[in-house]
């Protein structure tokens, strides 16, 4: 059980165009998604926190106009990486959780995004 | 802000030798260290988790300590494996159940 999914697992843009990463839990309902961004031998940086229904937090210094999260049922979450540059190529990885019944977060496998 | 810090970064040891890996936090206000294991490209998968008031949390081959008030936790594992080679993060809960990532520690065990 706790599976979650992310699609898609690679995906390769063109500077100035946008792109949508869906987050999924497959066998339970997350009550709260989480995205996190992993830079090469860097830790994960959590970007923002989103609740089923509800505005996503964004960490500070993540600009929510650039990185929209919604969250509109409880076992999806999607972010969308607007105007993509070359420097958000990045390691995206999602996680869920059934927050507040358990604290315990659920990874996804990864989306590898290469701006060019 | 709570910084997490995992030495060394990297680690090479040939099969059968027992793993130590470290891991310290500066700000004791937690609720739980979690360990993960990470394989090249790919998600995270969770290996252990010790809340606040625990000492250690056991799991076959793998055992980890923490020791809250000077801000580490030890993983070891026991009779490594070449399948024991992967990038190993350890993580702390802080307020907001929110995860704070150490770097990580990448472990390459030979045959």
């Amino acid at each position: 059980g706790a599976v979650v999914s992310q699609h898609p697992s690679r995906v390769i843009c063109k500077s100035g165009t946008s792109v949508k990463i869906e987050c999924r839990s497959l066998d339970f309902q997350a009550t709260t998604m989480f995205w996190y961004r992993q830079f090469p031998k860097k830790s994960l940086m959590l970007m923002a926190t989103s609740n089923e229904g509800s505005k996503a937090t964004y960490e500070q210094g993540v600009e929510k106009d650039k990185f929209l999260i919604n969250h509109a049922s409880l076992t999806l979450s999607t972010l969308t990486v607007t105007s993509a540059h070359p420097e958000d190529s990045s390691f995206y990885i999602c996680s869920a959780s059934t927050y507040p019944m358990s604290y315990e977060q659920y990874f996804g496998p990864g989306t590898r995004l290469t701006v060019t | 802000k709570q910084e997490v810090t995992q030495i060394p970064a990297a680690l090479s040891v040939p099969e059968g030798e027992n793993l130590v890996l470290n891991c310290s936090f500066t700000d004791s206000a937690i609720y739980n260290l979690q360990w993960f294991r990470q394989d090249p490209g790919k998600g995270l998968t969770s290996l252990l988790l010790i809340q606040s008031s625990q000492r250690e949390q056991t799991s076959g081959r793998l055992n980890a300590s923490l020791d809250k008030s000077s801000g580490r936790s030890t993983l070891y594992i026991a009779a490594s494996q070449p399948g024991d080679s992967a990038t190993y993060l350890c993580a702390v809960e802080v307020a907001d159940y929110k995860l704070s990532f150490g770097a990580g520690t990448t472990v390459t065990v030979r045959a």
